[in-house]
């Protein structure tokens, strides 16, 4: 199985600063690369796709970047409403997998 | 926009068996592979099974396989997973998740809001 692995773990940041968030895959699985986030209580909700593709409607201060094992999830300007977990998960074989999950708060 | 209901969830003894169902509208259903992804309270996201718009094709976690099937009925816009010999790690809200194509991988583009599986006796 293909391993992913986030950090960090949970994250404190202030409104308006940048936030990164690594996740590192256990072998190689080229752009097949999507990331969510959820919100307490709520169910998860698409963001980027195959690497760097935003869904239709996520702000423009979402962006990922990364090839080969190591992508990166950055939020320009973190907003009160990007408080939750983010995870990211691979779809280059079976079984799909999913990171651990970033928190991110506000400080 | 795509919209997902799931029901089905409830209190089950270890042993014991039951069927989750997932309703989806605001698409065209049969044009679209469908998975079931799980989420302890509280933990991360583990996918369960996933199943390709036709049926051909199906396929599950090795913590599941053997005991859970994963099926669709595209007339009715519906999926369905059975879960058979339930455990108490099976314990867990699962999602119906809609893929972003007719094929068997890829993104989850719409999430239902979960059904609550509790297992114990």
């Amino acid at each position: 199985d293909i391993q992913m692995t986030q950090s960090p773990s949970s994250l404190s940041a202030s409104v308006g600063d940048r936030v990164t968030i690594v996740c590192q895959a256990s072998q190689e699985i080229n752009t097949c690369l999507n990331w969510y986030q959820q919100r307490p209580g709520i169910a998860p909700k698409p963001l980027i796709y195959d690497v760097f593709n935003l869904k239709t409607g996520v702000p423009s201060r979402f962006s990922g970047s990364g090839s080969g094992t190591e992508f990166i999830l950055t939020i320009n300007s973190l907003q009160p409403e990007d408080v939750g977990t983010y995870y990211c998960q691979q779809c280059e074989r079976f079984p799909l997998t999913f990171g651990g999950g970033t928190r991110v708060e506000i400080k | 926009e795509a919209q997902l209901v799931e029901s089905g969830g409830g209190l089950v003894q270890p042993g014991r068996s039951l069927r989750l169902s997932c309703v989806g509208s605001g698409f065209t259903f049969d044009d679209f592979g469908m998975h079931w992804v799980r989420q302890v309270p509280g933990k991360g996201l583990e996918w369960v099974a996933g199943i390709k718009w036709n049926s051909n094709i199906t396929g599950y976690a090795e913590s599941v396989k053997g005991r859970f099937t994963i099926s669709r009925d595209n007339a009715k816009n519906s999926l369905y997973l059975q879960m058979n010999s339930l455990r108490l790690e099976d314990t867990a809200l699962y999602y119906c998740a809609k893929l972003d194509g007719s094929g068997f991988s890829g993104y989850f583009d719409s999430w239902g809001q979960g059904a609550l599986v509790t297992v114990s006796s």
